[in-house]
């Protein structure tokens, strides 16, 4: 199993160009989530899917949106990117919401510049 | 206030001395996640607890809900145990929506 994969690893962008983040599960996990990672704070939640076809915020979504058409699947897409987003950005998965007994499995990340 | 606190921020040790990373929460949680962040930015969970104590190898994680605390042991550190570590809680009853709250990370170094 690869487990959760992230394309790309690295990204440049100019202000206000769009990509999307794809983040890919082979566990067949419920729920997926995005996260970001800038020096001197602790992942942040941007968005989170409980199950295929349903998506909500987390604490900072402004400027980013999602989709998850197929349970496997979970894209983040930057409509016109800002250089505050230039971040780390984490995919995750897990069973289902985080229960007692359910873990988070985290992909390997990437790594975008927004100049 | 950050809802979940780590201490210290960075840690240089030498190699094997025993260490201690601290964690404090405020929140009520269903479970508390201990995570490691290799140098390579790689992020892997090291243990899920909810109560007690947990064993993996030299790796030991303790949990006291009546004070909130939880932490985390490294004996006979080594080198190849130099990353970031991470504590993270998962909210009780809804609370933060079954989602992770994170603390900032606690950055270890192992001196050989």
């Amino acid at each position: 199993n690869a487990g959760v994969t992230q394309t790309p690893k690295f990204q440049v962008l100019k202000t206000g160009q769009s990509m999307t983040l794809q983040c890919a599960q082979d566990m067949n996990h419920n729920s997926m989530y995005w996260y970001r990672q800038d020096p001197g704070m602790g992942l942040r939640l941007i968005y989170y899917s409980a199950s295929e076809g349903t998506t909500d915020k987390g604490e900072v979504p402004d400027g980013y949106n999602v989709s998850r058409l197929k349970k496997q699947n979970f894209l983040l897409g930057l409509e016109s990117a800002a250089p505050s987003q230039t971040s780390v950005y984490f995919c995750a998965s897990s069973p289902n919401r985080l229960t007692r007994t359910d873990t988070q499995y985290f992909g390997p990340g990437t790594r975008l510049t927004v100049l | 206030k950050n809802e979940v606190e780590q201490s210290p921020q960075n840690l240089t040790a030498q190699e094997g001395e025993f260490i201690t990373i601290n964690c404090s929460y405020s929140v009520g949680i269903s479970a508390l996640h201990w995570l490691q962040q290799h140098p390579g930015g790689g992020i892997v969970s090291l243990f899920m607890l909810s109560s007690g104590k947990k064993k993996h190898g030299r790796l030991i994680a303790t949990i006291n809900i009546q004070e909130k605390h939880s932490s985390l042991h490294i004996t006979a550190s080594h080198p190849r145990d130099s990353a970031v570590y991470i504590c993270a809680v998962s909210g009780e009853y809804g609370g933060s929506q079954g989602n992770l709250i994170f603390g900032k990370g606690t950055k270890l170094s192992v001196k050989p």
